[in-house]
């Protein structure tokens, strides 16, 4: 079966903008989790949804904002974009609520803030 | 405070040789570890996984994994590396109730022909 799909792939954003990335999970998955990946902090989990609903949340500032629709496809969005935001966001899709599931992840959306 | 630590972050080694990456954590309550291979320009992919049962864990390529309760560890083997092998490799831990994951800063491994 077709793995998660994240699009696009890469993207170039200028300060003050604001962007969304998408993630379509593997067929049947309902939870889609949501982290981003940088060279200095390494990977961090932004939030996770299931069934439409945010589960959890990591700790980052409210321009960081999610949400997933009843095809289970998930969207990130970042308002008001920083230098800092510069990082790949990566998507990663499980087959249920509980612990014992692997996590799949998709190849990543990188986002470049100018 | 939730935490996972790779002891190294970039190891080299030559064809052959034998692998062992550390990873320790700092959790909460019963945790479910698992290892990640990040191949250069590829996504995360999962190279074995622990929930219960035997604390040794065999995951793909040859990888395996020591769960050791008493020293909060969860260290990652391979008897004989290849080329191939060369890659970022992450170290991440959850709760049984599952969740996000915590991961480690990750260990670089380059691997010399």
């Amino acid at each position: 079966k077709a793995g998660v799909t994240q699009t696009p792939r890469y993207l170039i954003k200028t300060r003050g903008q604001q962007v969304t990335l998408s993630c379509s999970p593997i067929s049947g998955h309902r939870s889609v989790s949501w982290y981003q990946q940088t060279p200095g902090q390494g990977l961090q989990f932004l939030f996770e949804y299931f069934s439409e609903t945010q589960r959890n949340k990591g700790n980052f500032p409210g321009r960081f904002s999610g949400r997933q629709f009843s095809n289970s496809r998930s969207e990130m969005n970042v308002s008001t974009l920083e230098l800092g935001d510069s990082a790949l966001y990566l998507c990663a899709s499980q087959d249920g609520a509980g612990a014992n599931y692997g996590y799949t992840f998709g190849s990543g959306t990188r986002l470049t803030v100018v | 405070a939730q935490s996972v630590s790779q002891h190294n972050h970039h190891v080299i080694l030559s064809e052959a040789a034998s692998l062992e990456l550390g990873c320790n954590y700092s959790y909460g309550g019963t945790v479910n570890l698992f290892w990640y291979v990040q191949y250069p320009g590829q996504h995360l992919q999962l190279l074995l996984k622990y929930f219960s049962g035997d604390p040794l864990v065999k995951g793909i390529k040859g990888f395996e994994a020591e769960f050791i309760k008493s020293k909060f560890s969860f260290n990652l083997r391979k008897p004989s590396v290849q080329w191939s092998d060369t890659a970022e490799y992450f170290c991440a831990v959850n709760g049984i109730q599952g969740g996000k994951l915590i991961f480690g800063q990750g260990t670089e491994l380059s691997v010399k022909p």
